[in-house]
């Protein structure tokens, strides 16, 4: 069935520092893939996406890699920031549809000083 | 930077009572959903709706939900006698041509 996963449910760094936060998904149909942010009490905010037909994008300060042999998908931060804290999720898109979304567990990121 | 709105931000009901969550979608887009997130959990896909109608649905909504664009403007989620495990934060989604941007979404509290 459908489904995208995270392999971490918290991570911790130190300010500065890089972090980096996966998902496995596992529908091959899907062919965007989208990472969010979630900060306490808000709705997801968009940081970067991917289409399949790539395998890195690069934004500021974020990188996603998409690896479809394995169906895996990260983030990248550089120089996480206390900011950064917040609850990651990935997102899928099956292609063929009206572009719902089924979303990963989420992952917390907490930033250190 | 145009977002989405939804108001009220937050809502307390009585058990069996009807809620009505408001979403003002950002003007030019065309796609609307509606997600919802119960505490500590994921985002889940509720609706999609399309040229006024809905294109997509999910297992969870079911006959005690509808959807409506009553104008240009305004996306409403309607939850006919609202059960405590409604409880939840709603969120409201529009999307052009390109990404789905998501409101601050609605806390639901049913009693």
């Amino acid at each position: 069935g459908e489904s995208v996963g995270l392999h971490l449910p918290t991570l911790s760094v130190q300010e500065g520092d890089n972090s980096i936060i996966n998902c496995a998904y596992s529908n091959s149909a899907s062919d965007y893939f989208i990472w969010y942010k979630q900060e306490s009490g808000k709705g997801p905010q968009f940081i970067i996406d991917i289409r399949s037909n790539m395998d890195k994008r690069q934004g500021q300060r974020v990188t996603v890699l998409l690896n479809k042999t394995v169906k895996h998908l990260s983030l990248q931060i550089a120089a996480t920031q206390p900011g950064d804290s917040a609850v990651y999720f990935c997102a899928e898109n099956i292609s063929g549809g009206y572009n719902k979304l089924i979303f990963g567990a989420g992952t917390r990121l907490a930033v250190h000083p | 930077e145009p977002e989405v709105t939804q108001t009220p931000s937050h809502q307390v009901t009585q058990m069996g009572q009807e809620v009505i969550l408001r979403c003002v979608p950002i003007s030019n887009h065309l796609y609307f959903y509606w997600y919802r997130q119960i505490l500590g959990q994921k985002v889940e896909f509720l609706v999609s709706f399309y040229n006024n109608e809905i294109s997509e649905k999910s297992e969870i909504f079911d006959d005690q939900f509808s959807v409506e664009r009553p104008d240009g403007s305004n996306f409403t989620l309607k939850i006919r006698s609202t059960k405590l495990e409604d409880s939840a934060m709603y969120f409201c989604a529009s999307r052009g041509q390109g990404e789905t941007f998501f409101g601050q979404g609605t806390r639901l509290t049913v009693v």
